[in-house]
């Protein structure tokens, strides 16, 4: 139990469906993250929040968009995903993103199956 | 173009063994992260290192950051069959957290 929480942890959905992913941090953290893990792919950074303003968006397609309400709370909103999206997004958040010696606590992920 | 690489990729060993796992770098990071990684869960945070040259120890496992903060490794003594894993170096810059493709290790009873 790392502190931080994802739901749901397997969903199947189909491109013409709308679905979000939460995360929840429970570490007082100020920072979070959302990051997709492919087969055979590094882990790729999507987007980072810093005291809830988005400060990176790696290049991430449109058809995901990240919302950050408060420092503890992270949705991922995805609408006509395509098949390759298929892949386990990880939730993390740290102090602060940024500082020296800052460390990313990862939840356990979400498994998205795109039909 | 990848920024970490880590090797080997594959590993699989016998109990008892050691080995090293290498992480590598043309890049200077201002900390270093190794995770572990069970099929299904998300990284787990093993250590981070901040200063070059700095060495870690978690019993059986011993981290190494380079001098030049480019480069690390993990070194583990007498392994286990609960050693098994995705091993992971993530390398800091600015705001982001760059992955090596993982070092997938087996340890057979």
């Amino acid at each position: 139990e790392t502190g931080v929480t994802q739901t749901p942890r397997h969903l199947v959905m189909g491109m013409t469906n709308k679905k979000s992913l939460k995360c929840e941090q429970h570490l007082g953290h100020n920072a979070m993250y959302w990051y997709k893990q492919s087969a055979k792919k590094p882990l790729e950074l999507m987007f980072v929040y810093n005291f809830k303003e988005q400060t990176e968006n790696n290049s991430v397609p449109s058809r995901f968009s990240p919302e950050c309400p408060n420092s503890s709370h992270l949705f991922l909103h995805l609408h006509t995903l395509q098949p390759e999206d298929s892949a386990l997004y990880l939730c993390a958040s740290s102090q602060v993103a940024g500082a020296l010696g800052d460390t990313q606590y990862f939840g356990p992920g979400t498994r998205l199956t795109v039909l | 173009t990848q920024l970490l690489e880590q090797s080997p990729q594959f590993l699989s060993i016998q109990e008892g063994e050691n080995l090293t796992v290498y992480c590598n770098s043309s890049s200077v990071f201002s900390s270093l992260q190794w995770y572990r990684q069970e099929p299904g869960e998300g990284p787990v945070l093993l250590v981070t290192v901040v200063t070059g040259g700095e060495v870690k120890k978690l019993k059986r496992l011993t981290f190494q950051f380079g001098d030049a903060r480019k480069d690390s490794s993990l070194h583990i003594t007498a392994a286990q069959p609960g050693d098994t894993g995705l091993y992971l170096c993530a390398g800091a810059r600015a705001q982001k957290l760059v992955f090596g493709q993982g070092t997938r290790l087996t340890i057979n009873p």
